[in-house]
């Protein structure tokens, strides 16, 4: 089953900033947050993952609490593009190749 | 580079009929899964694979579907005879292994959207 609870959907408007919420109160110290993405009929897409520390790439920003308790993924300028199923997923690290667990996810639709 | 690729992207069967569906990752890539997609849920683990062995099958209906990476490349997966139920999308992803790292980023394919009537 999966270890993380997010909102079943959200809005947001187009240009602005989209903050996704994610609870994973039982996450382990050896265990990651990836956030992956599905827009319809394709396959997800990775985002972003991380340990403790906040993180930023070309695609969102990830901000984890200082208890790992919970993070939010952040895309900075919405775009109509990024409408999609967003999934939070938590991983033990250094287990080599080891399945994702996905959950429901949250369904993000940017309006314009 | 070229991504995952899978065929065909639809197909329909009637009920206790078999299929077969075609996955190519990205080549280089040790790791090949399944997962299965059923409307409204995330994908769940159908089999995992390093090189051309089997190193988890505990979700696969080992009755209904079998799976298989010949070489350690490609990979079918089949579903005889198929049930009502099997109907959703298959998923193929592929993986490098990190030697050291904190795990590794799946690549995804298109998927094959299977209907069972």
């Amino acid at each position: 089953d999966a270890k993380t609870t997010q909102p079943t959907s959200m809005d947001c408007a187009e240009g602005r900033a989209a903050n996704l919420p994610c609870n994973h109160s039982t996450i382990s110290g050896n265990e990651y947050v990836y956030w992956y993405r599905q827009i319809h009929s394709q396959g997800p897409q990775y985002i972003i993952h991380g340990l403790k520390n906040n993180e930023t790439n070309e695609m969102a920003s990830l901000i984890i609490t200082e208890d790992r308790k919970s993070s939010t993924l952040i895309l900075p300028h919405a775009t109509l593009r990024d409408t999609a199923v967003y999934y939070c997923i938590v991983r033990v690290a250094n287990s080599g190749n080891t399945p994702l667990v996905f959950g429901k996810g949250t369904r993000l639709s940017v309006i314009a | 580079e070229a991504g995952v690729a899978q065929s065909p992207r639809y197909k329909i069967i009637e009920k206790r009929q078999s299929v077969a569906f075609w996955c190519n990752p990205i080549s280089g890539h040790a790791t090949l899964y399944w997962y299965q997609q059923i409307l409204g849920q995330g994908p769940k683990l159908l089999i995992q694979f390093q090189n051309n062995g089997v190193v988890d099958d505990s979700q696969l209906p080992k009755d209904r579907f079998s799976a298989e990476r010949l070489k350690g490349v490609d990979s079918t997966l089949k579903i005889q005879p198929a049930k009502l139920e099997d109907s959703a999308v298959y998923l193929c992803a592929s993986s490098s292994r990190l030697a050291g790292g904190p795990g590794d980023t799946q690549y995804f394919g298109p998927g094959t959207r299977l209907t069972v009537l």
